[in-house]
Formats: structure tokens, C-alpha cells, sequence
């Protein structure tokens, strides 16, 4: 089925620990994005990307990392875990020549940081 | 620079009575806005969009918003609230800003009860 596709679901991290979350998409939309969810607060942007090569900082871009070296793939690195970073993450993509900027969203990755 | 607010963040309802959910917006350019929903452990997923079109946007499972620029508003209604409409809403922002990409800016959510 065409969308995106997250891995892992769930992962508890210790402090200090890295990790990467994945994130492909097979709609050959060009802009991609990562998103943090915490309760009560909404969805804020990490990074983007607008396509394979070029990414930029969100609002809450400070611990994570990524890279863009294809259209489909977009990963998020957390290089030194913190509590601060217990959340669900969401990716998602769209195609900007839509006009309307429709995200399409993967299900979620829920991390917990102990 | 552009925000949402949605000005509940818990709304009860009994089945088959209306349900309003508010969202006001503001943004320097020409918007366009969306309502997403989210159920349990699940991603999010596009309920209506308004794009500079028709200002009464109708979505799917029988929701539907109207965007009143006079007021800022894109407040998402439906007639008649099911068991299955329980879930968290999202209002979204989108503007363009000279020299950089489309920015999407969400607001807190609304989390929607429907009571049997």
C-alpha cells in the first residue's frame, strides 16, 4: 500500500543512548518532515526537507539530526538521549506541485527515554 | 509568522447531537486550512481542506468547516456525532513566506467525546 512507513513503533532508550528512527515513502513526494507530538501541545516540526540533498531546522530541531540522500528515505538521528526527548514522532510527506499541501502521515514512533 | 488556536481543548458530546469544534487562525499571507484527525495510536488523517476555493469545505464522514475571513475562524462542525467521531482534532495553518518553503503550523488539538 502507498503512504509512509515508520520503524520502529516502539523503543525505550537509555540516557545517552543513540538511535535512529526510520522513514520511507513511495508516493515520490519531494517534501518531507518530522514532527514531535507530547500531550496537550500539538505537533512541532523537527526538520524538513524539500528534497533528496537539502533539509532544514523546524522549531524543535536542537538533539536530532537528519539526512535526505534519496527521495523516499528521511531518517531522524537522536544522537545523545534525553528524557526530554520521550515523545511520539511523527513522518510525513507531500507533494507541493498539489497546490494544497495535503501531508500524508506515518503512524507514529513512540519513544521513551529512561 | 502565523498561529491556531483551538479554543477547546476537551468537547463533549451525545451521540446525535452537533458537534463544534473552534479553530482560529492568523497568518501575514493568503492561507490555506486543514482539519485533521487522529484516533488512538494511530497517525493523523485529513478530514477537509480549504484552499482559496469554496468557503463552506465539506470533508469526509460527514464533517464540514467554513472559513470566515472577517472572523479568522475554520470552525469544523458535523450535524449529528457518532461513537467512531471520538478522537483528537487538529487544526492546521499553511502559508507560504517569500524564500522559504510552505510552513504548516498546528494547533494544540481538541480532544472530542461522544457520550452514548
Amino acid at each position: 500500500n502507498a503512504g509512509v512507513t515508520q520503524t520502529p513503533k516502539f523503543r525505550i532508550l537509555k540516557i545517552g543512548q543513540s538511535m535512529t528512527l526510520q522513514c520511507t515513502q513511495d508516493m515520490n513526494h519531494n517534501y518531507m518532515y518530522w514532527y514531535r507530538q507530547d500531550p496537550g501541545m500539538g505537533l512541532k516540526l523537527i526538520y524538513y526537507s524539500v528534497g533528496a540533498g537539502i533539509t532544514d531546522k523546524g522549531e524543535v530541531p536542537n538533539g536530532y539530526n537528519v539526512s535526505r540522500s534519496t527521495t523516499e528515505d528521511f531518517p531522524l538521528r537522536l544522537e545523545l538521549a534525553a528524557p526530554s526527548q520521550t515523545s511520539v514522532y511523527f513522518c510525513a510527506s507531500t507533494d507541493p506541485g498539489s497546490g494544497a499541501n495535503v501531508l500524508t502521515f506515518g503512524a507514529g514512533s513512540r519513544l521513551t527515554v529512561l | 509568522a502565523q498561529s491556531v488556536t483551538q479554543l477547546d481543548s476537551h468537547v463533549s458530546v451525545s451521540e446525535g447531537t452537533p458537534v463544534l469544534l473552534r479553530c482560529n487562525y492568523s497568518s501575514s499571507y493568503s492561507p490555506s486550512l486543514f482539519w485533521y484527525v487522529q484516533h488512538p495510536n494511530k497517525g493523523l488523517q485529513l478530514l477537509l481542506k480549504y484552499t482559496s476555493a469554496a468557503t463552506l469545505v465539506k470533508g469526509i464522514n460527514g464533517f464540514e468547516a467554513e472559513f470566515k475571513k472577517s472572523e479568522t475562524s475554520f470552525h469544523l462542525t458535523k450535524p449529528s456525532a457518532h461513537m467512531s467521531d471520538a478522537a483528537e482534532y487538529f487544526c492546521v495553518v499553511s502559508s507560504f513566506s517569500p524564500g522559504s518553503a510552505r510552513q504548516l503550523t498546528f494547533g494544540s488539538g481538541t480532544q472530542l467525546t461522544v457520550l452514548p
